[in-house]
């Protein structure tokens, strides 16, 4: 089993819709991290938490909530989506931020149409 | 720099070639560098997190360098193989600042 899991895989839906991407993890790490990737740039932050209380906006949060609900779930929600947010979204996980690696999951395609 | 570079953005190269390329970090502030292996259709797999100036690092046929004073690390593949095709990514941390940045990638493509 793979030890970052994130759901759905895929999912089309339409504008305005409200999504929730999930996430889960049995690392046991407390940092978990959302990203989405577009193509031609880099992976950019959306939001991160470093433990159950903690939640912190990334570069580019507007238009998205989180939720941790436990240190092993960390959930990513879309109020009202828009076309612009078609994007590949990952979830990641580290023991720290900084000199650890980011143990990443396999990835949501979302697609709004 | 103010940001993750990375070059070149892609790179086609024959088996058996050997490879390299660059990414260009802020070194103010230097904390870690990390690099990544993404293959298509997979997650981004981590290679290294490099700390100290002049460290080198290696894992098979891949190794890396750091320069922090100057604020770049290279990542060489020898002898490069098909399966080695994937975007290579690094990612800057710094001590002002709890995220990483990452930069677009080198996309790799080993033909046989």
């Amino acid at each position: 089993d793979a030890d970052v899991t994130q759901t759905p895989r895929n999912r089309i839906t339409k504008t305005g819709k409200r999504i929730m991407l999930e996430c889960s993890q049995t690392k046991g790490h407390d940092r978990m991290y959302w990203y989405r990737q577009d193509p031609g740039l880099g992976l950019q932050l959306i939001y991160y938490s470093f433990d159950v209380k903690d939640i912190n906006k990334g570069e580019i949060s507007d238009g998205y909530s989180v939720s941790r609900q436990a240190q092993a779930k960390f959930s990513l929600s879309l109020e009202s989506a828009i076309p612009n947010q078609t994007a590949l979204y990952f979830c990641a996980t580290s023991d720290s931020n900084r000199d650890q690696p980011q143990h990443f999951g396999d990835g949501t395609r979302l697609s709004i149409l | 720099i103010l940001n993750v570079e990375q070059s070149p953005q892609s790179l086609h190269v024959q088996e058996g070639d050997s490879t390299n390329f660059t990414c260009s970090f802020p070194s103010s502030n230097f904390y870690a560098l990390h690099w990544y292996r993404w293959e298509t259709a997979k997650s981004p797999e981590a290679l290294f997190v490099m700390t100290l100036n002049g460290d080198e690092k290696k894992k098979g046929r891949i190794s890396a360098t750091l320069n922090t004073k100057e604020g770049y690390s290279y990542l060489y593949i020898k002898g490069s193989q098909p399966e080695d095709s994937a975007t290579y990514l690094c990612a800057s941390a710094s001590y002002n600042t709890d995220k990483l940045i990452f930069g677009t990638g080198t996309r790799l493509q080993v033909f046989p």
